[in-house]
């Protein structure tokens, strides 16, 4: 059964930090990898989109790796700003019609 | 192009009453989920639609909820008789589905307050 984890749950940093998101999964079998960003009381709006034969991918300030043989990616904000404040969530599509979330990693950028 | 479209926003009912969500998803995309996001959490898949067809409801309580998708386009989810536990926010997405996609694409979502 897959799992998703992501760590750490909440974080702290101050502006124009570079940072890391983890997420991890137990099965390495999947279809493609999803990070979301969900503000207070929205829905997820799609980052980025790693299918499973890509190493990474890349959009602005925000550049998501996948390495399935780990079970592991990572979503890397450069220079982070205030409005960067949001829960980010990973998903993974297990193939079969099946994207399992973690829980996400909530995200705070002091100015 | 329209984003996936949801309503109502906000529900606040009483335990024991009903309630139904409405989801119309991005034209053309065959595939349509609900989630459940309790808060604090990740979204928790309750079903999925290809086309107007059930792919996977194993999480869907079904002695309360009920979900349809008439038409393959739009769907709506019912809860009968709700439980105090089912206040969360109920996402809606969909998803084109092809070959090396399967992007999923989210509506704002419908909060529910059972009281």
């Amino acid at each position: 059964k897959q799992e998703v984890t992501q760590i750490p749950a909440a974080l702290s940093v101050p502006e124009g930090e570079n940072l890391v998101l983890n997420c991890s999964f137990t099965d390495s079998a999947i279809y493609n990898l999803q990070w979301f960003r969900q503000d207070p009381g929205k829905g997820l709006t799609s980052l980025l989109l790693i299918q499973s034969s890509q190493r990474e991918q890349t959009s602005g300030r925000l550049n998501a790796s996948l390495d399935k043989s780990s079970g592991r990616s990572t979503l890397y904000i450069a220079a982070s700003q205030p409005g960067d404040s949001a829960t980010y969530l990973c998903a993974v599509d297990t193939g079969g019609f099946k994207t399992i979330f973690g829980a996400g990693t909530r995200l705070f950028v002091k100015a | 192009e329209a984003g996936v479209a949801q309503s109502p926003r906000y529900k606040i009912i009483e335990k024991r009453q009903s309630v139904a969500f409405w989801c119309n998803p991005i034209s053309g995309h065959a595939t349509l989920y609900w989630y459940q996001q309790i808060l604090g959490q990740g979204p928790k898949l309750l079903i999925q639609f290809q086309n107007n067809g059930v792919v996977d409801d194993s999480q869907l309580p079904k002695d309360r909820f009920s979900a349809e998708r008439l038409k393959g386009v739009d769907s709506t989810l019912k809860i009968q008789p709700a439980k105090l536990e089912d206040s969360a926010v109920y996402l809606c997405a969909s998803s084109l589905r092809q070959e090396n996609t399967g992007e999923l694409f989210f509506g704002e979502g419908s909060r529910l307050t059972v009281l």
